[in-house]
């Protein structure tokens, strides 16, 4: 089975502070990464994904995760954040083309 | 075309009542696909379709769902006899084909049963 754990619902920041989002995966095999962000009112947009090679993955707007095996870990961090920032971020895995996506954290950045 | 379309964006409707929503897709994608999400909660699968084919569909899919794509490009999704607990955000997304390509999301349908 598959799972995906976001562990904190909430995470208030303060702007140009640094921010880390935490997810986990339950898989028995290999599986895709992927962070989808949702800003208010809007629909899922894809941030970054994980295939293969390099473990340290960018977004074009400063977000990176770190794949992790052995802690089957992917979690999303960002060393200053803006008050653009604010929204929701899903972490989700990919098996036979299908998503599964974890509860959600919704990043609050503060002025 | 500018990204996968919904219709509509909102629906209110009493309990018992059907509803239907619309998703068009982005047009040279072949994979469709409805999640719901509920407060609080990700987007939980629903179904999926490559081109007309409805390749699988979530036990959370009741007898009262029912998904079609009957030329590959839009799909519906319908509701029967709704209930209150069928209140939630519906939401459509579309992929090309290939291993693990990125899904592109509609702005989903929120549905309010009372």
């Amino acid at each position: 089975a598959q799972s995906v754990t976001q562990l904190d619902s909430q995470v208030p920041v303060f702007e140009e502070a640094p921010v880390e989002l935490r997810c986990n995966y339950s898989s028995s095999v290999s599986v895709y990464l992927f962070w989808y962000v949702q800003y208010p009112n809007q629909g899922l947009q894809l941030l970054l994904k994980y295939l293969s090679g390099s473990t340290l993955v960018e977004s074009i707007n400063g977000f990176e995760a770190e794949f992790n095996k052995s802690q089957t870990s992917f979690h999303l961090r960002k060393p200053s954040v803006h008050i653009s920032d604010t929204a929701e971020y899903f972490c989700a895995v990919i098996l036979f083309n299908k998503f599964y996506f974890g509860s959600g954290t919704k990043l609050n950045v503060k002025p | 075309d500018t990204g996968v379309s919904q219709n509509p964006r909102h629906k209110i409707t009493k309990r018992g009542q059907n509803v239907t929503f619309r998703c068009d897709p982005i047009s040279e994608h072949n994979r469709l696909y409805w999640y719901r999400q509920t407060l609080g909660q990700g987007p939980e699968f629903l179904t999926y379709f490559q081109n007309e084919a409805q390749l699988e569909k979530s036990r959370l899919l009741s007898d009262r769902f029912s998904a079609e794509r009957p030329k590959g490009s839009f799909s519906t999704l319908e509701i029967q006899r709704t209930e209150q607990g069928d209140s939630a955000m519906y939401l459509c997304a579309s992929s090309p084909e290939g291993l693990a390509t990125e899904a592109f999301f509609g702005q989903g349908t929120r549905l309010t049963v009372v």
